[in-house]
């Protein structure tokens, strides 16, 4: 199984440029999110998902969008990307919603000058 | 206001020491406190903790959880190079939210 994937590993925006960072699994599991870990911070929830068709906002949503059409993706959108987005985002997927280990992602390092 | 904090921030040890990592916690409706190991790239996840008292223990790794006084450690025993590494502590809590403590770099020195 490939477990959860990202893509793209590394990219580099222009300040007001969007973007879809992707994110899939194939371990039909239904608790998707999305964090950003800046050095010195730990991860950071921006958005989840307990299913399809479901999505929530975390601790550090804004400038962020997502959606839920499947199972299998999770695809997170930065509508103008600024300075302050720059960071390693992470794509996680657990198998319920509560009291499960989640599965990360590779990571895409995203700048943004 | 939700806080997750960890200490020390980092930690050098030598080869064969025993270390003990902290990880405390203020949220609303605890759920469970997980531990994961990040080394170059994707967290991995070492233990869950839900019950207060109860050790989850794998090979030289151990944990326990004290939902009384709101904290868990992790202890590594006999360490090795290969543990040096980030570890970080999450708490759940609430209906779907996670907050992740800011971690400790440990440093393994052979």
């Amino acid at each position: 199984n490939a477990g959860v994937t990202q893509t793209p590993k590394f990219q580099v925006l222009k300040t007001g440029q969007s973007m879809t960072l992707q994110c899939a699994q194939d371990m039909n599991h239904e608790y998707m999110s999305w964090y950003r870990q800046d050095p010195g911070m730990g991860l950071r929830l921006i958005h989840y998902s307990v299913g399809a068709g479901i999505t929530d906002q975390g601790e550090v949503p804004n400038g962020y969008n997502v959606s839920r059409s499947t199972t299998e993706d999770f695809p997170l959108r930065l509508l103008s990307a600024a300075p302050s987005q720059t960071s390693v985002y992470f794509c996680a997927s657990s198998p319920r919603t509560l009291n499960y280990e989640q599965y990360f992602g590779p990571g895409t390092r995203l700048t943004v000058t | 206001e939700d806080k997750v904090v960890q200490s020390p921030l980092s930690l050098v040890v030598h080869e064969g020491d025993t270390v003990t990592l902290n990880c405390s916690y203020e949220v609303t409706n605890f759920r469970s406190l997980l531990w994961y190991k990040q080394e170059k790239k994707a967290p991995t996840f070492l233990f869950m903790l839900t019950s207060s008292g109860i050790e989850k223990k794998s090979g030289r790794l151990s944990s326990i959880l004290d939902k009384k006084e709101l904290f868990s450690i992790l202890n590594i025993t006999a360490t090795q190079t290969g543990d040096s590494a980030i570890y970080l502590c999450a708490v759940y809590h609430n209906n779907n939210d996670m907050r992740f403590g800011a971690g400790t770099r440990l440093t393994v020195k052979p």
